[in-house]
């Protein structure tokens, strides 16, 4: 079974700074990987996703992701955040058919001070 | 515009009774799912559907039942016996190895 597992629940940055979440999963054939956000109030949307090729991917509004095969992480990035930035952040994979449906992780909530 | 509808938004329900909650997309997907989301907790798979009178299992099914009577269509029963039902459910639809998800509907049971 796999298993999604991010390591901060909350996260509290002021703008400007630069953004890291983590995120590890636990399967060992191939894998999809993704970033949703959901913004107070509003559906989930997708940040970005990995699915083969390049291991750095580029999403919306400025973040990228990392996929480290070795150490089983697609962790996320941004160089600088905004106010705007501040929403839930889930972490999600599934198995290379993806018909099985998504293993996301428990979120970070992260907030961003003016 | 095509996407995915639920609905309604907000939902209440008196303890003991079953509620059905809606899920309509005109994506022309073959798969659909229904997800639960609590504080802390994530989203958890509770059943799924590959194609139309087929449906699965999730990681957290019972006290929930689905049917897939039409392409279009998946709707969730939550029944007296799920245990804590209150919660956020939210549908989704699949393209290749992408997820479309609905506005989500917040169900409260009191």
């Amino acid at each position: 079974a796999q298993s999604v597992s991010q390591h901060n629940h909350h996260v509290i940055l002021s703008e400007a700074a630069s953004l890291e979440l983590g995120c590890n999963y636990s399967y060992g054939g191939t894998v999809n990987l993704f970033w949703y956000v959901q913004y107070p109030g509003q559906h989930l949307q997708l940040l970005l996703k990995y699915f083969s090729g390049d291991p750095l991917v580029k999403g919306i509004k400025g973040f990228e992701a990392e996929f480290i095969k070795s150490k089983f992480s697609f962790n996320l990035r941004k160089p600088s955040v905004q106010w705007s930035d501040t929403a839930e952040y889930f972490c999600a994979v599934n198995s290379g058919g993806g018909a099985d449906g998504l293993t996301f992780g428990k979120g970070t909530h992260l907030i961003i001070q003016p | 515009d095509g996407g995915i509808t639920q609905s309604p938004k907000y939902l209440f329900r008196k303890e003991g009774q079953n509620v059905t909650l809606s899920c309509e997309q005109n994506l022309n997907h073959d798969a659909m799912y229904w997800y639960r989301q609590d504080p802390g907790q994530g989203l958890r798979l509770i059943y799924y559907s590959q194609i139309v009178n087929d449906f699965q299992k999730g990681d957290i099914a019972e006290g929930y039942s689905v049917s897939r009577e039409k392409k279009e269509s998946f709707p969730l029963t939550v029944t007296s016996a799920q245990k804590n039902p209150t919660a956020f459910y939210l549908c989704a639809s699949r393209l290749g190895n992408e997820a479309f998800f609905g506005q989500g509907t917040r169900l409260t049971v009191v």
